[in-house]
């Protein structure tokens, strides 16, 4: 079955500083990758994903992601954090219908 | 452009209890999902609808059913409520299997069973 581990749960960076966040996948094929992110009390917007082709993909709010198959990897990067990023997100993989979700990694951003 | 439309936003039930999460999409979509959401936990798949009059279990799927209105409606039922399924339930919606198409999540339901 497919997998998904996020290794940090919580984050802080400063407003203006660069951001990665890890994600690595388990499946024995390529993957259908997405990365979502959750406002306080709010529901999952999609952020951007990967279906095929070019494997650095951008996304909304100015995110990207890239997909490295010989890591399992889709870390999704930001080159300037801006305060209202803080929030969860989440990295998912889908194989067929179902999305499985990572835990998580919880975005503190300091001024 | 209401897009998935979860009632109630918050409830409270006494354990044993039964009630019905509502979900409503008006994105013409095949495919719905019911998600818990647990701290640490990320989202948990309960049970999904691959098309309307399909219903399948998923990751955790013990102590609720599901039932699949018609296309717009996918509703979530605890029959007997537990503390354990203290939770933000999540429904979302997508054109066809969430593998392949964005999927569209409700505001969730905050469900607190004393």
């Amino acid at each position: 079955a497919q997998s998904v581990t996020q290794p940090d749960i919580h984050i802080t960076v400063s407003e203006g500083a660069s951001l990665e966040l890890r994600c690595n996948y388990s499946y024995g094929a390529t993957p259908y990758l997405f990365w979502y992110v959750q406002s306080p009390g709010q529901g999952l917007q999609l952020l951007l994903k990967y279906f095929s082709g070019d494997t650095l993909v951008q996304g909304i709010k100015g995110f990207e992601a890239e997909f490295k198959r010989s890591q399992s990897s889709f870390n999704l990067r930001k080159p300037s954090v801006h305060w209202s990023d803080a929030a969860e997100y989440f990295c998912a993989v889908a194989p067929a219908s179902k999305l499985t979700f990572g835990t998580g990694t919880r975005l503190q951003v300091t001024l | 452009n209401a897009g998935v439309t979860q009632t109630p936003k918050f409830q409270v039930l006494k354990t044993g209890q039964s009630m019905t999460l509502q979900c409503a999409q008006d994105m013409n979509h095949n495919s719905m999902y019911w998600y818990r959401q647990d701290p640490g936990m990320g989202l948990r798949l309960i049970y999904y609808s691959a098309s309307e009059g399909t219903t399948d279990k998923g990751e955790v799927p013990n102590g609720y059913n599901v039932s699949r209105l018609n296309k717009r409606e996918f509703s979530l039922r605890l029959e007997s409520a537990a503390p354990s399924q203290t939770s933000v339930y999540f429904c979302a919606s997508s054109a066809t299997g969430a593998g392949n198409t964005e999927a569209f999540f409700g505001q969730g339901t905050r469900l607190t069973v004393v």
